[in-house]
């Protein structure tokens, strides 16, 4: 199971919008509504984002959003703040009954 | 609440094997699958595999097949993975993940295993 494709760097300044893709296939992404998004923070354990393409648990910002679209999932962050600066990965179900992850995406607030 | 807790650092030689386990509490532990997801030094997360704790169930990824045992004990709510014929390239943190409606929603602290002759 191939890795899905993430950017490996986005950046934008604080109070701007930003979009990190994901893109997969058919037997993943486009498959299934089962998209996450993680954040990491250097050194620290991953913090659930987004599941289901694009609920949010309790407790995160409503300036994360997710979406989907065919085989690419993204997910969007508004009103940048410093604290979003971090490593973003996505997350697939298969049709292998398995995860895949995507390769990160560093985002880098100026 | 629910936690996740690790079994501490290994140090181990090629070609060992290393068992690492994450007891689960604060939920009902045959309730929600259990992944492992391993990250190595400066890399991004890749998934290993899951177990149902309910039935004793496994899937693991293609890479992993011939080498990587998950299994559970549910009177001590604890799941293992054990990883045999390490190789340099298997130095990572592997984290136990709690998956809920298909996501890992609480995740362990973490396991370091380093592998070096």
């Amino acid at each position: 199971q191939s890795a899905l494709t993430q950017p490996a760097s986005v950046s934008g300044s604080p109070g701007q919008s930003i979009t990190i893709s994901c893109t997969g296939t058919s037997s993943d992404v486009g498959g299934y509504n089962y998209v996450s998004w993680y954040q990491q923070h250097p050194g620290k354990v991953p913090k659930l984002m987004i599941y289901g393409v694009s609920n949010r648990p309790s407790g995160v910002s409503n300036r994360f959003s997710g979406s989907k679209s065919g085989n690419t999932a993204s997910l969007t962050i508004s009103g940048l703040q410093a604290e979003d600066d971090a490593d973003y990965y996505c997350n697939s179900y298969t049709t292998r009954y398995t995860w895949v992850f995507g390769g990160g995406t560093q985002l880098t607030v100026l | 609440q629910v936690q996740l807790v690790q079994s501490g650092a290994e140090v181990k030689k090629p070609g060992a094997s290393v068992k690492v386990s994450c007891e689960a509490s604060g939920y009902t532990f045959t309730g929600y699958y259990l992944h492992w997801v391993r990250q190595a030094p400066g890399q991004g997360l890749e998934w290993m595999g899951r177990i149902d704790p309910n039935s004793g169930g496994t899937i693991y990824a293609q890479n992993f097949r011939d080498r990587l045992t998950v299994t559970r004990d549910t009177s001590i709510t604890t799941a293992y993975m054990e990883l045999s014929d390490l190789r340099s390239d298997d130095t990572a943190i592997y984290y136990c993940v709690r998956d809920k409606s298909v996501a890992g929603d609480y995740w362990g602290q973490g396991t370091l295993v380093t592998v070096s002759s």
